[in-house]
């Protein structure tokens, strides 16, 4: 079976505090992809970052890192120095060999994070 | 901006009733995916159309069909329409069939009522 699981369901930050949104997913193939969405209040799904499950070095793009572990199967994403824009429902996915195809997405059900000012 | 189209942005409908969502991909894009997010199920893949032909079912009911037109445009389309169907409906598009990443809409909000 493929799943995503996204154990906080909420996290409320001060601005400036850093925050990592956990992401912990199963399946059997050798060969996935793994990715973060963001869904701000206005409702769009914003695509952050992908990552192939033979890549496990770490990324980081300004603000934001992410830390894939197989040995954990986590794929873990820190936000350094919280701004109130970062308010939003992250979600973590997985690309695996589901319904027939590699290209549809299996979703966690998402982290809302809010950061105070 | 994704580059992804979806009309319209909200419709409200009653129970028993027929509608089509349509999605216009990014331009290049070959593949066109549907997706519902509700309140108790999250976000669920529904259906995948690769270069107008079907390529993958998911959670997707049978009173739901889609289709992919010769110019790569899709139309998902929700009959006989119960209050549960209320969500938000997603297209995403992306280059190929495997693994690329998709791209999303601004989605279409359904209320039954």
């Amino acid at each position: 079976a493929q799943k995503v699981t996204q154990a906080q369901t909420e996290i409320s930050v001060v601005e400036k505090e850093d925050v990592t949104l956990d992401c912990v997913y199963e399946t059997r193939d050798t060969t996935y992809y793994l990715f973060w969405y963001k869904q701000p209040p206005s409702g769009e799904l914003v695509f952050l970052i992908r990552r192939n499950s033979f890549d496990e070095q770490n990324e980081i793009s300004g603000r934001y890192s992410w830390n894939f572990q197989k040995s954990t199967s986590s794929f873990n994403f820190t936000i350094t120095a919280s701004q109130v824009v970062d308010s939003a429902v992250y979600f973590c996915a997985l690309s695996a060999n589901y319904g027939g195809s590699q290209g549809n997405l299996i979703f966690g059900k998402g982290t809302k994070l809010s950061v105070k000012p | 901006d994704s580059g992804v189209t979806q009309t319209p942005k909200h419709l409200i409908t009653a129970t028993g009733q027929r509608v089509t969502l349509r999605c216009s991909p990014r331009s290049g894009d070959l593949s066109v995916y549907w997706y519902q997010q509700s309140l108790d199920q999250g976000l669920q893949f529904l259906i995948q159309y690769y270069n107008g032909e079907e390529r993958a079912k998911g959670n997707i009911l049978e009173r739901f069909s889609a289709q992919q037109f010769p110019d790569l445009h899709s139309e998902l389309n929700l009959s006989s329409l119960e209050l549960g169907d209320s969500a938000l409906y997603f297209c995403a598009s992306s280059r190929g069939n495997r693994n690329t990443e998709a791209f999303f809409g601004q989605g279409t909000r359904l209320t039954v009522v």
